[in-house]
């Protein structure tokens, strides 16, 4: 089954622990997305990837760390966590554009709350 | 700065017509698309315009004016499970995309 694979789905941590969101996608897509997600602002980009090894920020970057050395796997980093990034992360993938646009296909999230 | 405007809210009858409008301001424009999320879950992939004109998928259709930097998102036959929120998203170049607040419906029966 064609899918968009994120872990943990729930995480609670304190302030300063390092944590890392794991995102696998199993349709072999160029490009990988995070999102948080916060009530009122939709959908915000973190970081995306158009291909291994290459990595660029979206709309809010700071506090996160992304990689991408395999085509399938894209973590994404809290080194050193705060509270106002207590959010709904999602972690999308999405073929090369084409026809089909950005169409992109979302994991399950992953609600981080950070006390 | 860079934004997308939608209504926060719309309510709608069981079997009526709603349209979900989207008007953008953005550096780069590559194309519009239309997400559908419900409660709990993660967004889906309803519609995409790259060109003027409207798309139709079933009972959704999606229409985009770039000279007018204006997109809306039809739904027809309206069904409780329509129920949910979406968004419209412009892709500015690259992979780089810019996602409205969201647009919650209502279906009443």
């Amino acid at each position: 089954e064609a899918q968009v694979t994120q872990n943990p789905r729930y995480l609670i941590t304190v302030t300063g622990k390092k944590l890392t969101v794991t995102c696998s996608q199993n349709m072999n897509h160029e490009y990988m997305s995070w999102y948080r997600q916060d009530p009122g602002l939709g959908l915000r980009q973190i970081y995306y990837s158009m291909n291994v090894e290459v990595t660029d920020k979206g709309d809010v970057p700071e506090g996160y760390k992304v990689s991408r050395k395999e085509k399938r796997n894209f973590p994404l980093i809290l080194e050193s966590p705060s509270p106002n990034q207590t959010s709904l992360y999602f972690c999308a993938s999405s073929p090369d554009r084409g026809a089909r646009g950005t169409e992109a296909f979302f994991g399950q999230g992953t609600r981080l709350t950070v006390v | 700065g860079q934004s997308l405007e939608q209504p926060s809210e719309v309510t709608a009858v069981e079997g009526a017509i709603v349209q979900i409008n989207c008007t953008y301001q953005t550096s780069g424009f590559y194309g519009l698309s239309w997400y559908q999320q419900h409660d709990g879950g993660a967004p889906t992939f309803l519609s995409y315009n790259a060109l003027d004109g409207l798309e139709e998928t079933g009972r959704f259709s999606s229409f985009l004016s770039r000279s007018d930097s204006y997109g809306y998102l039809l739904l027809q036959e309206l069904q409780m499970k329509d129920s949910a929120s979406y968004f419209c998203a412009v892709n500015t170049g690259g992979f780089k995309t810019i996602f409205g607040a969201g647009t919650r419906l209502f279906v009443k029966a």
